[in-house]
């Protein structure tokens, strides 16, 4: 699975849009886009994942480049219930094998201030 | 609500006594995984059950085992705990359906501590 590398931690303020980026230069094909955070002393949520066109859904839209090399999560209202490490993970989507690893980096740590 | 659960949330043991950790979902998804997660580290894979096939990491202690009696429940067994096994343990589940691009919901975790 593709690298990805992602700013340390970011800082937004309450209520204007969060805009998490993620480089992502080696992604081949084949290889999807999942964004997942984790909420302090909490399991990791799925946000939302894409392939090469732009997702959105009730948390969040993916923009994906149209090379694809880099994607930008976007959290359009953040609050501070959206404090958390945010983790872009590039994996393959249909790889025939029925299960797979999700290899996580060490994400963007959101700070969402008052 | 769908979804995994884990229990408990915290767990303390004894260096060297056995314990079992449980994890159930209301998915009905086919593939149910076992990460570890230390301080401030990423979650790691130690092995997962596609269906009752048990797919185990290469670099997984052996006193590291898993159990899925049926669709809906998997467990975590630690069958020797040392020091260096304190950390989170998350249960996650995916559902295969040939697209492979389906994402795996994850539960709270269990936190372990080793006295």
């Amino acid at each position: 699975d593709a690298k990805t590398t992602q700013p340390t931690s970011m800082d937004c303020a309450e209520g204007r849009a969060a805009n998490l980026p993620c480089n992502h230069s080696t992604i081949s094909g084949n290889e999807y886009v999942y964004w997942y955070r984790q909420i302090h002393s909490q399991g990791p949520q799925y946000i939302i994942h894409g392939l090469k066109n732009n997702e959105t859904n009730e948390m969040a839209s993916l923009i994906i480049t149209e090379d694809r090399k880099s994607s930008t999560l976007i959290l359009p209202h953040a609050t501070l219930r959206d404090t958390a490490v945010y983790y872009c993970i590039v994996r393959v989507g249909n790889s025939g094998a029925g299960s797979y690893q999700l290899t996580f980096g060490k994400g963007t740590k959101l700070s969402v201030i008052p | 609500d769908a979804m995994v659960i884990q229990n408990p949330r915290y767990q303390v043991t004894q260096f060297g006594k056995p314990v079992t950790l449980s994890c159930s979902q209301t998915l009905n998804h086919n593939v149910m995984y076992w990460y570890q997660q230390k301080s401030s580290q990423a979650p790691k894979l130690l092995f997962h059950y596609y269906d009752k096939d048990f797919n185990n990491e290469a670099d997984t202690p052996d006193n590291f085992q898993s159990r899925r009696p049926n669709t809906s429940f998997c467990f975590l067994d630690i069958r020797s705990p040392g020091l260096g096994d304190a950390a989170m343990y998350l249960c996650a589940t995916s559902k295969f359906t040939g697209g492979g691009n389906q994402p795996q919901h994850f539960g709270d975790g269990t936190r372990l501590s080793i006295l």
